[in-house]
């Protein structure tokens, strides 16, 4: 079946813009996580949602980051007035229920704010 | 959540088993050990999970320690596609929802 989609794959931003990435979870997955990973280091949980509700957003860094899931399903991961430092690759991934550690990852976008 | 301590490199022949350890000293009497690995340019794969028991599946083998301070995962026969960043992960116990806090894992390459 199909796996966790993420667009686009590729982002470059000049800093001061504002960004969407987006993210396509397996069909059924209540759980949804995005995470951070900046090159060299382990992916940082940023968010997560169970269906709709965002139940943990405190691994977002700034107020300029923020997520939605309004219909359970698709969600999107928004930076407002992109700085350097938010160079990353953004990885989403989704689970079937809220009690299971095994957790299915899209490829993750590589944002590049120049 | 428990610290974890993985050397940041390994390197293993293709065909030969590689033997990936893991320190988990601090985990506590509830939580599993999970391992993900990630290859370039890719996402985290889950491989596999275990609490106190050994654990097999297709993918790999994994050995905890009876103190579970330690755990190794086993590749048996490892392949060029098994290069990859391999995460050790102690799930948090009762913190309502599945979020992994990854470190930095270990780099195996696998070589012809």
């Amino acid at each position: 079946g199909a796996g966790v989609s993420q667009s686009p794959r590729y982002k470059v931003a000049k800093r001061g813009q504002d960004v969407a990435l987006r993210c396509d979870p397996i069909s059924g997955h209540v759980s949804l996580f995005w995470y951070q990973q900046a090159l060299g280091q382990g992916p940082e949980f940023l968010t997560y949602f169970q269906n709709e509700a965002q139940l943990d957003k405190s691994g977002l860094p700034s107020d300029r980051f923020f997520a939605e899931r309004p219909e359970g399903s698709v969600s999107t991961l928004k930076i407002q007035r992109t700085q350097q430092e938010d160079s990353a690759v953004y990885l989403c991934a989704s689970s079937p229920s809220r009690t299971d550690y095994e957790q299915y990852f899209g490829p993750g976008t590589r944002l590049t704010v120049t | 959540d428990a610290k974890t301590t993985q050397p940041p490199s390994m390197d293993c022949a293709e065909g030969r088993a590689a033997n990936l350890p893991c320190n988990h000293s601090t985990i506590s009497g509830n939580e599993y050990v999970y391992w993900y690995r990630q290859i370039h340019s890719q996402g985290p794969q889950y491989i596999i999970h275990g609490l106190k028991n050994n654990e097999t599946n297709e993918m790999a083998s994994l050995i905890i320690t009876e103190d579970r301070k330690s755990s190794t995962l086993i590749l048996p026969h490892a392949t060029l596609r098994d290069t990859a960043v391999y995460y050790c992960i102690p799930t948090g116990a009762n913190t309502g929802f599945q979020k992994l806090v990854f470190g930095t894992g270990t780099r195996l390459l696998v070589s012809p």
